[in-house]
């Protein structure tokens, strides 16, 4: 079983539209959820952390952690074009300071 | 905040010569600093914990005779590519935390004929 696992799509979403991401991860112990967005050629731009159980909303886009199930999501409400991207999800698994463990990403499109 | 460098953003090298990558924080310091790198559509395999003042941590599989890390302030850690070969070719990332969060560097294209 991977660490972190996400669908890797492709993941197709109207423009306007709502787009649900979700991600998985294996241990218990994992602190700290953060969520990255990378566009082709480019590096990650972070987006989100979350460290609690519930939902932490940033403008267009809500973190949803449930410790219990082991479950990250990231919702972008109102999808634009320009939000066609992979999403990365990252996990501090455990205790291992900063080190993050990366789910391979789900490549979501927006179509117009 | 939170600004991460690298350099140079592309670079293109004869086979059996060495590359240095720099990556920098601009407005924090970091103790710690990572080294990943990343094939087209595949996804980022970190190659090395960099923390100042000590040697880097590898992952598995990384040699470190190959990939010579040097993390020698608070806001800069090289990574030195040593007689590059094609299968090198790759986009590097270096990512640096100022608390439990990485930033990551634009990233250096690296291109190895």
């Amino acid at each position: 079983q991977k660490e972190v696992e996400q669908n890797s799509g492709p993941l197709s979403v109207p423009e306007g539209a709502i787009a649900s991401l979700n991600c998985t991860y294996s241990d218990r112990g994992s602190q700290s959820f953060f969520w990255y967005r990378q566009y082709s050629g480019k590096s990650p731009e972070l987006i989100m952390s979350i460290y609690s159980n519930g939902d932490k909303e940033d403008g267009r886009f809500t973190a949803q952690l449930n410790k219990a199930s082991q479950y990250v999501s990231l919702l972008i409400r109102d999808s634009q074009p320009s939000d066609s991207a992979t999403y990365l999800c990252a996990v501090n698994i455990g205790f291992r300071n900063e080190k993050l463990t990366f789910g391979t990403g789900t490549r979501l499109t927006i179509i117009p | 905040g939170a600004v991460v460098s690298q350099h140079p953003s592309r670079v293109i090298c004869k086979s059996g010569t060495s590359v240095k990558i720099e990556c920098r924080s601009l407005d924090f310091q970091a103790t710690t600093m990572f080294w990943y790198r990343q094939f087209p559509k595949k996804s980022l395999m970190l190659m090395a914990t960099s923390n100042e003042g000590s040697k880097a941590t590898y992952e598995q599989g990384v040699e470190k005779d190959k990939f010579l890390i040097n993390h020698a302030s608070l806001t800069l850690s090289t990574l030195t590519v040593t007689s590059a070969h094609p299968e090198d070719s790759s986009f590097y990332i270096c990512s640096a935390t100022p608390t439990d969060t990485q930033y990551f560097g634009p990233g250096t294209r690296l291109t190895v004929l």
